[in-house]
């Protein structure tokens, strides 16, 4: 299973653009990548996902280079309530374990 | 996260006491999952099922059991086994197999403590 790494923690102010970046070296061919957000004492909430290039959706885009080995999860001039931590999960979703990384802790300042 | 009924919100369970946490989604989704996630942490798989009547540990399994019975249900026992169990506990589930990447889809989770 794609093992991931993640800044533990990044900081921003509102209107920014923020970008994350995921490592996983040990991608599979199958393997999609998928971001998922999290507040406090709740389920993380899908974001985005993709398998290569780039993908936009009305919240995010995710950039996938060539190789696949890493992905940036970009979030377009956040505000406060962007605030939470962001994990990337990469693996291929047929019965395999699931296993999150540690995520990165986002913390948008007025 | 839509679909996915974890319940209790809040549990406080006495040392040596088994407690079982409930997990139901109406998804129709066949792979359901059990994660733990201790404060300012990230999340640790316990177990997981593919199937009904199937389950497989994942990384944490010791000291919890689970079943299923029922494709809608899996429910995750806290046993007296278990002897740091106070931590949020959050139930998942997703669909396969899958020509694409299918998403995991979350409950809002429960909270256990040890009283």
């Amino acid at each position: 299973l794609a093992k991931t790494t993640q800044p533990i923690s990044m900081d921003s102010y509102e209107g920014q653009e923020v970008n994350i970046t995921c490592s996983h070296n040990n991608i599979a061919t199958n393997d999609y990548i998928t971001w998922y957000q999290q507040f406090p004492s709740q389920g993380p909430r899908f974001i985005i996902q993709g398998y290569k290039t780039k993908v936009t959706n009305e919240v995010a885009s995710l950039f996938i280079p060539a190789d696949r080995k890493s992905s940036t999860l970009s979030l377009p001039r956040v505000s406060l309530s962007d605030t939470a931590v962001y994990y990337c999960l990469v693996g291929y979703n047929a019965g395999n374990m699931l296993t999150f990384g540690g995520g990165t802790r986002l913390m948008v300042k007025p | 996260d839509g679909g996915i009924t974890q319940s209790p919100k809040y549990l406080f369970r006495k040392e040596g006491q088994n407690v079982t946490l409930s997990c139901e989604q109406n998804l129709n989704h066949d792979a359901m999952y059990w994660y733990r996630q201790d404060p300012g942490q990230g999340l640790r798989l316990i177990y997981y099922s593919q199937i009904v009547n199937d389950f497989q540990k994942g990384d944490i399994a010791e000291g919890y059991s689970v079943s299923r019975e029922k494709k809608e249900s899996f429910p995750l026992t806290v046993t007296s086994a278990q002897k740091n169990p106070t931590a949020f506990y959050l139930c998942a589930s997703s669909s396969t197999p899958a020509l694409s990447g299918n998403t995991i889809y979350f409950g809002e989770g429960s909270w256990l403590t040890v009283v």
